[in-house]
């Protein structure tokens, strides 16, 4: 699987919006972007995933350069139950097989109040 | 709701002991499961893929005759984790995905082995 780098940690202030980035340079053509996020003590949950074009939810946005090397997750408002490790993974398309996902280190987000 | 429910979420045990975490899709059905293990302060580690009606696919260095996984419905993947030592002790994860649909994960299983 292609490797992403994420800064290890971030801070935000409550109700600011908070920007992560991540770098995949050599994300292939066929691999997803997907962000998950673990609180403490839980398991991992899905937040977002995109292949080229931005992506919304109700949780987040998601923004893909241009050439796919770079994206960032945006979360318009941090709350103080956003303080979580947020991690950025390439997916390759499973073409209907469920693939397992490869977690780095992530970034942790303290969210100031 | 959860769509993966994950049980025990905590067992503290003596050493020697066998334990056993089921993991449950509750409204998919999951040819696939996988098993994680975390330790603390670090990453999820892929321990192995669970096949309903196969052998299990264990990623390099895990043991599989510690880990035993079995997958005998497309709803329930379980993890026996044999003869526990201390070492073992860590937080277990599984997770279960609709084939190309983002995997939902279960809450863990912190286990502690004394």
């Amino acid at each position: 699987d292609a490797k992403t780098t994420q800064p290890n940690s971030m801070e935000s202030n409550e109700e600011e919006p908070v920007h992560l980035p991540c770098n995949h340079s050599t994300i292939s053509g066929t691999d997803y972007i997907h962000w998950y996020r673990q609180l403490p003590s839980q398991g991992p949950e899905y937040v977002i995933h995109g292949l080229t074009s931005n992506v919304n939810n109700r949780m987040a946005s998601l923004a893909i350069a241009e050439d796919r090397k770079s994206s960032t997750l945006i979360l318009h408002r941090a709350t103080l139950r956003d303080a979580a490790v947020y991690y950025c993974i390439l997916r390759e398309e499973s073409l209907g097989s469920a693939r397992q996902l490869t977690f780095g280190s992530g970034t942790q987000l303290t969210v100031l109040p | 709701g959860a769509v993966v429910s994950q049980h025990p979420s905590r067992v503290i045990c003596k050493s020697g002991t066998s334990v056993k975490i089921e993991c449950r899709s509750l409204d998919f059905q999951a040819t696939t499961m996988f098993w994680y293990r975390q330790f603390p302060k670090q990453s999820l580690m892929l321990m192995a893929t669970s096949n309903e009606g196969s052998k299990a696919t264990y990623e390099q260095g895990v043991e599989k005759d510690k880990f035993l996984i079995n997958h005998a419905s497309l709803t329930l993947s379980t993890l026996t984790v044999t003869s526990a030592h201390p070492e073992d002790s860590s937080f277990y994860i599984c997770s279960a995905g609709d084939g190309d649909q983002p995997q939902h994960f279960g809450d863990g299983t912190r286990l502690s082995i004394l």
